[in-house]
């Protein structure tokens, strides 16, 4: 079956941690992103990637961090820098920028 | 003003009727225009996309666009309680140099009452 992965499906963090989130895909798309998603609110985008080893900055990318090694692959990194984490991450891929996105189930992030 | 602009509702239709939903983008060198269903504590499934001015039809589902007016719509025929969800507009936002950038809508919320 072709899809976006993300896991965890729920994660729990203590304040001054880092945590990192995993989403894969195996539709051959070019680029990915990731958005976060607050109560009531719309979707963020956060970092985005068009192509291996090159992302830039969203519109909130302060106190994260993603790395785009792999096609597949791309994990985004929560640090002790993001004043307000809890939300609703959302990994999505599309095969060009300009093209529909399709998203993962999601990570629900909670700060304890 | 926003880039992307939706009614937030929410919008309360019976069960058989027909459901309008509209959005309204600042850019006008948009060059495409995707409607996604929310289901609650679920992840945005895309339900229609246009490219072109004029009607598409999908099923129970017709989204339609208006460039000079800037003006996208999703309208639901003989809407079903299952279509309760959060509908939202997202808009590729071509202007500048960024890359054709997706932007959401805050979303509206739709109920289908029996």
């Amino acid at each position: 079956d072709g899809g976006i992965t993300q896991s965890p499906k729920y994660l729990f963090r203590k304040e001054g941690q880092n945590v990192t989130l995993s989403c894969e895909q195996n539709l051959n798309h070019d680029a990915m992103y990731w958005y976060r998603q607050d109560p009531g609110q719309g979707l963020r985008l956060i970092y985005y990637s068009q192509i291996v080893n090159d992302f830039q900055k969203g519109d909130i990318a302060e106190g994260y961090s993603v790395s785009r090694e792999k096609k597949e692959s791309f994990p985004l990194t929560v640090t002790s820098a993001q004043k307000n984490p809890t939300a609703f991450y959302l990994c999505a891929s599309s095969l060009s920028s300009y093209n529909e996105q399709f998203f993962g189930p999601g990570t629900r992030l909670t700060v304890l | 003003q926003k880039e992307v602009e939706q009614n937030s509702g929410p919008l309360s239709v019976p069960e058989g009727a027909i459901a309008s939903l509209n959005c309204t983008y600042s850019d006008r060198g948009s060059q495409s225009f995707f409607w996604y269903r929310q289901y609650s504590g679920k992840s945005p499934e895309l339900i229609m996309s246009i490219y072109s001015n004029g009607d598409k039809e999908d099923g129970r589902f017709t989204a339609q666009l208006n460039k000079a007016s800037q003006y996208v719509s999703l309208l639901i025929r003989d809407s079903q309680p299952s279509d309760s969800a959060t509908y939202l507009c997202a808009v590729n936002i071509a202007g500048g140099t960024s890359y054709g950038k997706l932007t959401f809508g805050q979303g509206t919320i739709l109920t289908v009452h029996p």
